[in-house]
């Protein structure tokens, strides 16, 4: 079982600021990194899939970076607007998907 | 399409009942899974299917029971509920082609919160 930890547990920020957080995972025995977004009293979902080291994926003001070597995907969010809290998810396949707890993210307006 | 829908939404159980928790998806999606979310942690794999009539262990299936007899059900049955099964369970499914499944994305349901007392 892959250990994952992401970092911070929890971040707030005002409207506009730009944001981001980290995901560890072992390097070893690695295949993919899924993001997913989990807002509240919603259901988790996907937000990218990266394979390779050096992948970046963007989806308008989110962002995500991937380091196979070292073992670390960083996402990033641009001018962070009210709708983007949420809790997010980052789960490294191993040989299955593992979830870490997330960082839970509240912009305030 | 609904996608994956769980039943019931919330739940009580005294401790030793026994319930079943439903998931259906109406993608044709082949894997389905259940998940436990318990505070501060991330989400645990309990069960998993790759197809009808095939199931596995996930992290944590102690207490669990499941069966898959059609593609669209994924039941998750508790036995002898405990206080340490409170929790709220997702249910998921995603289509995976024979060649793997590393990047294949799930569809999560809206959960079902449950409460052992």
């Amino acid at each position: 079982i892959l250990n994952v930890e992401q970092s911070p547990q929890s971040l707030h920020v005002q409207e506009g600021d730009s944001t981001n957080f980290t995901c560890s995972f072992p390097s070893s025995n690695f295949y993919a990194l899924h993001w997913y977004r989990w807002e509240t009293a919603k259901s988790p979902e996907a937000l990218f899939v990266m394979t390779l080291n050096g992948d970046e994926k963007k989806k308008g003001r989110i962002s995500a970076t991937l380091n196979t070597k070292e073992g670390y995907s960083y996402l990033y969010i641009k001018g962070s607007q009210p709708e983007d809290s949420a809790t997010y998810l980052c789960a490294p396949y191993g040989n299955k998907l593992v979830f870490g707890a997330g960082t839970i993210l509240r912009v305030k307006s | 399409n609904a996608g994956v829908t769980q039943t019931p939404k919330f739940r009580i159980l005294k401790i030793g009942q026994s319930m079943t928790l439903q998931c259906t998806q109406d993608m044709n999606h082949n894997y389905m899974y259940w998940y436990r979310q318990d505070p501060g942690m991330g989400l645990k794999l309990i069960y998993y299917s790759v197809g009808a009539g095939i199931t596995d262990k996930g992290e944590v299936p102690n207490g669990y029971n499941v069966s898959r007899s059609t593609t669209e059900d994924f039941p998750l049955r508790l036995e002898l509920a405990a206080p340490s099964q409170t929790s709220v369970y997702f249910c998921a499914s995603s289509y995976t082609a024979s060649s793997g499944s590393f990047t294949d994305t799930q569809y999560f349901g809206p959960g079902t919160r449950l409460t052992v007392l």
